[in-house]
């Protein structure tokens, strides 16, 4: 199985920061990583996927990049409803392994 | 637009086998579709149970692969998981989830239902 490393597990921001989480992968995935945002109570929702493609309605101040092994998330100004668990997933190879998760909190 | 709603029951007795199901409405299931079960225990995170093709082609996370089986009925329109011989580790929040075939990510998921495993 391809393991997924997300760090950090937590992160305390205010709003307007920037911020970046990041995803490695233990084998080559080239660019079939998604990441996810999650709310308490809720299903995840697909942010990005292909490594760096916006989903459809996701705003443009989230942005994905990376290849290979290494990959990062990227959100440009944090607003008061991007405070939540983000996952990364590789689509690479079954079984499509998740992150732990990345709790981002409001400082 | 595709929705997905879980259905099944919220308890489950250790050894007993958990069964859950995925009714899809907005769409045919028979499409060019993968549909997939993910779990999360509670306060954990999100782990891949496995997945069938619209061709009914199965992959299984190798760590359930013994106890685990996942089923499309067309008729239907609703896939389905099986977990057998369960016990409070199974414990968790299962979600169904679908993608396209060409995709990446998986667009389209159920609101999740919790299921407990205990006697």
């Amino acid at each position: 199985d391809i393991q997924m490393t997300q760090s950090p597990s937590s992160l305390s921001a205010s709003v307007g920061d920037r911020v970046t989480i990041t995803c490695r992968a233990s084998q080559s995935i080239s660019r079939s990583l998604n990441w996810y945002q999650q709310k308490p109570g809720k299903a995840p929702n697909l942010l990005i996927y292909a490594a760096s493609s916006l989903q459809s309605g996701v705003p443009s101040r989230f942005s994905g990049s990376g290849s290979g092994t290494d990959f990062t998330l990227t959100i440009s100004s944090l607003q008061p409803e991007d405070f939540a668990t983000y996952h990364c997933q590789q689509s690479n190879s079954a079984p499509h392994t998740f992150g732990q998760g990345t709790k981002l909190e409001i400082k | 637009q595709l929705q997905l709603q879980e259905s099944g029951p919220g308890l489950v007795k250790p050894s007993e086998t958990l069964s859950l199901t995925c009714i899809v409405s907005g769409g045919s299931i028979s499409s060019s579709y993968y549909w997939a079960w993910i779990r999360q225990p509670p306060g954990k995170g999100l782990e891949w149970i496995g997945i069938i093709s619209y061709s009914g082609t199965t992959y299984y996370n190798p760590s359930l692969l013994s106890r685990v089986t996942i089923s499309v009925d067309m008729s239907k329109n609703q896939f389905s998981l099986k977990v057998r011989s369960v016990t409070a580790a199974d414990t968790a929040v299962y979600y169904c989830a679908g993608r396209e075939y060409s995709a990446y990510g998986y667009e389209y998921w159920g609101q999740g239902t919790l299921v407990t495993v205990s006697s």
